[in-house]
């Protein structure tokens, strides 16, 4: 059992958004500002979408947007394109194992 | 640009030691202000972080992994390496190098990976 907790599935239609929650604790998610997105295509490695909650590194696109409320985070991926098919998975520092990963979310573009 | 290439066996029987090592170019493991990751993913399944290294020799590990593993430096030859002790099939998965950045964990760089098989 991963210490986050995602849904397994998402799915939604080009153009539209869609936001994929994270869930942990106050010993993680909702104890630090430290919570990371990745994105990986099949048979590749993951790529790194979001880091601090909020943050893109240079070169990931503006319609990936994260936020945080509470014990859970949040990515949202604007304006839906056929290439954002992947699995998505979030990441939180944790003050007792110090990295912890969500089980990750298959996204769907229909 | 920063890359990062996993080395060793893909075969490794039960019981026995897993050995990998991860090479990275583009950038000196030396200059600081970086972790050195391993991170595994068992087949269909999600990531698990299984521990870091500084330059400096200093380790963290997961808790579930920590009696069975070992991460090493090499600086000498910019390399990072990973031992996993007393193997079985459910360390089957394949395992990643990345690097972490030196305050929260963000693995900004990765390796492509390699699959490990734990089968006699």
């Amino acid at each position: 059992q991963s210490a986050l907790t995602q849904p397994a599935s998402v799915s939604g239609s080009p153009g539209q958004s869609i936001t994929i929650s994270c869930t942990g604790t106050s010993s993680d998610v909702g104890g630090y500002n430290y919570v990371s997105w990745y994105q990986q295509h099949p048979g590749k490695a993951p790529k790194l979408m979001i880091y601090e909650v909020s943050n893109r590194p240079s070169g990931v696109s503006n319609r990936f947007s994260g936020s945080k409320s509470g014990n859970t985070a949040s990515l949202t991926i604007s304006g839906l394109q056929a290439e954002d098919e992947a699995d998505y998975y979030c990441s939180s520092y944790t003050s007792s194992v110090s990295w912890v990963f969500g089980g990750g979310t298959k996204l769907t573009v229909l | 640009q920063v890359q990062l290439q996993e080395s060793g066996p893909g075969l490794v029987k039960p019981s026995q030691t897993l050995s990998l090592t991860c090479t990275v170019s583009g950038g000196s493991i030396s200059s600081g202000g970086y972790y050195w990751s391993w991170i595994r993913q068992h087949p269909g399944k999600g990531l698990e972080w299984i521990g870091y290294i500084y330059y400096s020799g200093s380790t963290y590990y997961n808790p579930s992994l920590k009696s069975r593993v070992t991460i090493s430096v090499d600086t000498s030859k910019n390399q990072f390496s990973l031992k996993l002790s007393s193997v079985t099939a459910a360390d089957t998965a394949v395992y990643y190098c990345a690097r972490v950045s030196g305050g929260p964990p963000n693995a900004d760089y990765w390796g492509q990976g390699t699959l490990v098989t734990v089968s006699s």
